[in-house]
Formats: structure tokens, C-alpha cells, sequence
């Protein structure tokens, strides 16, 4: 069983479209997290939701937004999409936010190209 | 805020020894972590310093001097599949998420 599974793994699109990540964890965990990782392979936080309460939102366009319908979920909607919103997008879980031990738990990635 | 500072770029042959070395600046310090991503891949969970000291897992051990505000990851007896990217990362101010650094590509020559 995939512990942090994320769909789809590969998008391609055209500038303009919308498109949406789903992200979903079988851990128990209680904190998600989105984080868009580009080409030079910096990785970035974008989003954190805690047991489905939005707990961190970093500077990110208005485009992108997150939706948590249960703690095991975390999905990003992404709308009027840009060249540069190219990147790999991760999913993570931890158990009760990352100060605890370290951890987080990364899905596969999504890794979006637009066109 | 945060920052951390990584080499970019470590070589190195099989059965060698290499250390990857990290220095932070944060405003509230809750631990270094360290993670392993292959090219392709998800980063993976390597270790956690919370504590001043050496960590040993394996091949791979993890220091943390928080006087210093600096850390390494060093790696033992290389082997080829140890070829990736590794990453640094501390909590943010609040603890509620991991800042990376920008990652140090290891390459294993045979």
C-alpha cells in the first residue's frame, strides 16, 4: 500500500487551463502539505493543512488553491495556468507538524509541464 | 526566516567516505533533518538531530552542533546507488513545516 499517493503523475497543458493534484494519505497522519519543487530542484513550501484547517499558506498566487475534504486528503486546484508554474509538485504527511520529528512522508510527485 | 547553505555539488568514488555540511540561520530552532532524493523520485527521510552530537544509522550518521548552527551528513563505504540529491532542512518558526536547502548532488564514480 502506497503510504502518500498523489494523481495524476504526469500533466501536460496548455497556458490558461486549469488543472487539479490529488493527494491522499493512509498514514493517520494529521498535517499535509504541498510543496512545488523546479528545475534546479528547490523545494518549496506552498501549503499546510492541519486535521483540514489551512495552517500555512506562503506566498502563492491566488491561482493555486488548496482544498482539504478530510484530514486523509489534501488536493490542488491550479487555474489560468502559467509557464512558469512548470514543476514537480509534492504531496507530504507528517504526524502532528514537522517539529516533532523531521518527517515527512513524500507522495510521488505530479510533475506539471504547460505548454 | 530561514536559510540554510549546502554545497551544490559533492564527488566522490565507491567505498569512500564523503560528508555533506550545512549551515542555518533560523529564529527558532527545532532540529536538522536531512533527506535523500534520487533523480525522479520523492525525497526520502534519512535522520533527525534534535540534540548536539553524532547520529549513526547504517552508512549514515548525522551531526548536529547547535552552537554552531551547523550540521553534516556523512556517508560511509559509498556505494553507486548513493548517487542523488541530498537535502538539509529545519522547521519553520511556528514548526509547522520543513524549510530545505537547496540540496547537494552527490555523484559515486566507480
Amino acid at each position: 500500500d502506497t503510504a502518500v499517493s498523489q494523481t495524476p503523475k504526469y500533466l501536460v497543458t496548455q497556458m490558461g487551463n486549469d488543472k487539479s493534484i490529488k493527494c491522499e494519505q493512509n498514514l493517520g497522519h494529521d498535517t499535509m502539505y504541498w510543496y512545488k519543487q523546479d528545475s534546479k530542484k528547490f523545494l518549496k513550501i506552498m501549503f499546510s493543512y492541519n486535521n483540514k484547517e489551512l495552517i500555512i499558506n506562503e506566498t502563492v498566487p491566488n491561482r493555486f488553491s488548496p482544498k482539504s475534504p478530510d484530514k486523509a486528503h489534501l488536493n490542488l486546484h491550479i487555474n489560468s495556468l502559467e509557464l512558469g508554474d512548470s514543476a514537480v509538485y509534492f504531496c507530504a504527511s507528517s504526524q502532528a507538524g514537522a517539529a516533532n520529528t523531521g518527517e515527512l512522508f513524500f507522495g510521488e510527485g505530479s510533475r506539471l509541464t504547460v505548454l | 526566516g530561514q536559510s540554510l547553505e549546502q554545497p551544490s555539488e559533492v564527488t566522490a568514488v565507491e567505498g569512500a567516505i564523503v560528508q555533506i555540511n550545512c549551515t542555518y540561520q533560523t529564529s527558532g530552532f527545532y532540529g536538522l533533518s536531512w533527506y535523500q532524493q534520487h533523480d525522479g523520485g520523492a525525497p526520502t527521510f534519512l535522520s533527525y538531530n534534535a540534540l548536539d552530537g553524532l547520529e549513526e544509522t547504517g552508512r549514515f550518521s548525522s551531526f548536529l552542533s547547535r552552537s554552531d548552527s551547523y550540521g553534516y551528513l556523512l556517508l560511509q563505504e559509498l556505494q553507486m546507488k548513493d548517487s542523488a540529491s541530498y537535502f538539509c532542512a529545519v522547521c519553520n518558526q511556528a514548526g509547522t513545516a520543513l524549510i530545505f536547502g537547496k540540496g547537494t548532488t552527490l555523484s559515486v564514480s566507480s
